[in-house]
C-alpha cells in the first residue's frame, strides 16, 4: 500500500534555531517528491520538488534532501523565523495508478520568539 | 494561490441539504482536483478532472459529485450533506505540461454540517 509518513507530528523551536522534518514513503513506482508549506487557514504552497535523480534542493532557508534507496526525505529549515510557523506536508507522486499523489499528514511547526 | 479562488470560503448547513462548492481558476490549467482535509489525515482526493466534461472518482468520492462545463470552473456538489462531510475542502489545479509539474491549491472552503 502506498503510504507517506511524517515525523514528528509537531515541533516547537525558538526563533533562529534550525530544525529538520522527516518523511518516509513506500510509494512505488516513485516519480517525484514535493514539500509543501501550509499556513493556518490557507492552502498548501509548494516549497521544493525532487525527482528520482535529485538528492538535494534548496529554496532560500529551506533545503530538502531525498534518498531514493531508503525512501526517505528530509526538510531542513535554517535560522527559523516566526513566519515559518506552519504545517509542512510531504507529497509523493506515483509514476502510475489512479491516485497519483499520496499526502503525508504533515508536521506542525511552531516557532517561538 | 496561483489564480485559484474558491467560493464560498465558509459555509454552515444542515444535514440533508444540498451544497455546491465552486472552484475557479485563471491559469487555463487542464487538471483540477477536489480534496478534503481532516485532522489526522493527509489530503484525500474526492474527484478530479482531466478536461472539460472529463471527470473521475478519487479515493473518497461517496456522497459527492462534480461537474466541469468550462476549463476555469470545477464544481463539487454534496447532494445531501451529512455530518461526516464537515471538513475543509481544497481545490487544486495542475497544468499537465512539463515534468514535473506542480499542483497549486486554492485557499480552501470550511464546511460545517450540523
Amino acid at each position: 500500500k502506498n503510504q507517506v509518513e511524517q515525523s514528528p507530528q509537531s515541533l516547537i523551536i525558538l526563533e533562529g534555531k534550525n530544525c529538520t522534518l522527516q518523511c518516509n514513503y513506500t510509494v512505488s513506482p516513485f516519480s517525484n517528491l514535493r514539500w509543501y508549506k501550509q499556513d493556518t487557514g490557507r492552502g498548501p504552497v509548494s516549497l521544493t520538488i525532487m525527482t528520482f535523480s535529485e538528492n538535494t534542493k534548496s529554496n532560500g532557508r529551506y533545503t530538502a534532501t531525498l534518498d531514493a534507496d531508503t525512501k526517505q526525505s528530509s526538510l531542513h529549515i535554517t535560522a527559523s523565523q516566526l513566519s515559518d510557523s506552519a504545517s509542512y506536508i510531504c507529497v509523493v507522486s506515483a509514476a502510475s495508478g489512479t491516485y497519483k499523489y499520496i499526502f503525508g499528514t504533515g508536521t506542525r511547526l511552531k516557532v517561538l520568539a | 494561490d496561483a489564480g485559484i479562488t474558491q467560493s464560498p470560503r465558509h459555509k454552515v448547513t444542515e444535514t440533508g441539504t444540498p451544497v455546491t462548492l465552486r472552484c475557479h481558476q485563471t491559469e487555463n490549467h487542464r487538471y483540477m482536483y477536489w480534496y478534503r482535509q481532516d485532522p489526522g489525515h493527509g489530503l484525500r482526493l474526492i474527484h478530479y478532472s482531466y478536461g472539460v466534461k472529463d471527470t473521475d472518482k478519487g479515493e473518497v468520492s461517496d456522497g459527492y459529485s462534480v461537474s466541469r462545463s468550462k476549463t476555469e470552473d470545477f464544481l463539487l456538489t454534496l447532494e445531501s450533506a451529512t455530518s461526516s462531510q464537515t471538513s475543509v475542502y481544497f481545490c487544486a489545479t495542475r497544468s499537465g505540461t512539463g515534468l514535473p509539474d506542480t499542483q497549486y491549491f486554492g485557499p480552501g472552503t470550511r464546511l460545517t454540517v450540523l
